[in-house]
């Protein structure tokens, strides 16, 4: 299973945009990337997920390099309602049984007015 | 639509008592999880299930039990609790992954236990 690296905490000041890293380096060719965050007391939030290419929603940007070794996840205006701990995970598949998710210790991103 | 619905949102347990977490899901939803998050922590698979009448184990499943009888329940079982279980537990479903879809993990809001 590929595991991933993140910075364990990060600020950016309001209205900014928001790049928060990730390595996988040992990420498999059919493995996604996938970003949840989960703000304080709630229930994990998925946010956007991507194999190889970048892709764009209403929340966020996810730009993957070419190699697949590491991803950026780009908040482009960041509010204080973003502050929450961020989550980098490659999908785990086990036994034919769907998409259990790993999840590791994330990035407490902090949000300044 | 209430998605993953979890209950009791808080409960203290004594050392030695059972109790069961309920989860229930309103999205025809074949696969759900449970997890675990200790204060300062990522998540921690204790149990999933791919459909009615199948479950397996996860990372962390030792003292926990679990059925799925319907595919809306999930129910959550702690046997003889233990202050090593005081954490945060959080269902979750899921569709089956396929091709580009990716599927999303829905999350319910928690339940926060604590054994004294």
């Amino acid at each position: 299973d590929a595991k991933t690296t993140q910075p364990p905490s990060m600020d950016c000041a309001e209205g900014r945009a928001a790049n928060l890293p990730c390595n996988h380096s040992t990420i498999s060719g059919n493995e996604y990337v996938y970003w949840y965050r989960q703000i304080h007391s709630q229930g994990p939030q998925y946010i956007i997920h991507g194999l190889k290419n970048n892709e764009t929603n209403e929340m966020a940007s996810l730009i993957i390099t070419e190699d697949r070794k590491s991803s950026t996840l780009i908040l482009p205006h960041a509010t204080l309602r973003d502050t929450a701990v961020y989550y980098c995970i490659v999908r785990v598949v086990a036994n034919n049984a769907g998409n259990m998710l790993t999840f590791g210790g994330g990035t407490r991103l902090m949000v300044k007015p | 639509n209430a998605g993953v619905t979890q209950t009791p949102k808080f409960r203290i347990l004594k050392i030695g008592q059972s109790m069961t977490l309920q989860c229930t899901q309103d999205m025809n939803h074949n696969y759900m999880y449970w997890y675990r998050q200790d204060p300062g922590m990522g998540l921690k698979l204790i149990y999933y299930s791919v459909g009615a009448g199948i479950t397996d184990k996860g990372e962390v499943p030792n003292g926990y039990n679990v059925s799925r009888s319907t595919t809306e329940d999930f129910p959550l079982r702690l046997e003889l609790a233990a202050p090593s279980q005081t954490s945060v537990y959080f269902c979750a479903s899921s569709y089956p992954m396929g091709g580009r879809s990716g599927n999303t993990i829905y999350f319910g809001e928690g339940s926060w236990l604590t054994v004294v």
